[in-house]
């Protein structure tokens, strides 16, 4: 398998419930992103990791959100003390290390309902 | 700072006629461009991608778009539609550590 997996694929919850996801990028690609996208919009930019290091967060990023990339492969966001409004389909990706703007390749995405 | 303004948020044509999605994009530098497609319950797919190597960009599928900088247009064209090409389409501006994605265009084909 050379794409991005994404665990889970679907996750319901309840309100106040902590909820973690997980992602495996290509194995070469040495940047992650993540991103997440509500029903009848486009993706919108979460965070991005070169190796372990998290070089880019969005204002979309509240204290509740956090991301981890301890060793600069899988990836993990966890979304503490949920809310209705944090439903959404959350993707990731990941690019190799080049000169210009790599393509991103996308993971199929964890769909969090909470209720 | 960067955006993407996706002109139609519904296209719909017929099998076998041309495919126009239109995309406008504000840079603050030269961009990358990108169209991205989005099957349901699919992830997102690559299309094509602009880097200033050749202002005419082809990609998978028969679509290709055409860079245009005095406009700052970045539009997608296809030549003939086939059913399997419904889907959503997403132009998209990007930097080395973030994608700009637009609202999306939902693309009907109609037999």
């Amino acid at each position: 398998d050379t794409g991005v997996s994404q665990d889970p694929r679907h996750k319901i919850t309840k309100r106040g419930q902590n909820v973690t996801f997980r992602c495996d990028p290509i194995s070469e690609h040495n940047r992650l992103y993540w991103y997440r996208q509500t029903l009848g919009q486009g993706p919108e930019f979460l965070t991005y990791f070169q190796n372990e290091a998290q070089l880019e967060k969005s204002r979309l990023l509240s204290d509740r959100f956090s991301a981890e990339r301890p060793k600069g492969s899988f990836s993990t966001l966890e979304i503490q003390r949920t809310e209705q409004g944090d439903s959404a389909m959350y993707l990731c990706a990941s690019s190799p290390q080049g000169d210009y703007q790599e393509t991103q390749y996308f993971g199929p995405g964890t769909r969090l309902l909470v209720l | 700072a960067q955006s993407v303004t996706q002109l139609d948020s519904h296209v719909s044509v017929s099998e076998g006629t041309p495919v126009l999605l239109r995309c406008n994009y504000s840079s603050s530098y030269s961009p990358s461009l990108f169209w991205y497609v989005q099957h349901p319950n699919k992830g997102l797919q690559l299309l094509l991608k602009y880097t200033s190597a050749a202002t005419l960009v082809k990609g998978i599928n028969g679509f290709e778009a055409e860079f245009k900088k005095s406009e700052t247009s970045f539009h997608l064209t296809k030549p003939s539609a086939h059913m399997s090409d419904a889907a959503e389409y997403f132009c998209v501006v990007g930097s080395a550590r973030q994608l700009t994605f637009g609202s999306g265009t939902q693309l009907t084909v109609l037999p």
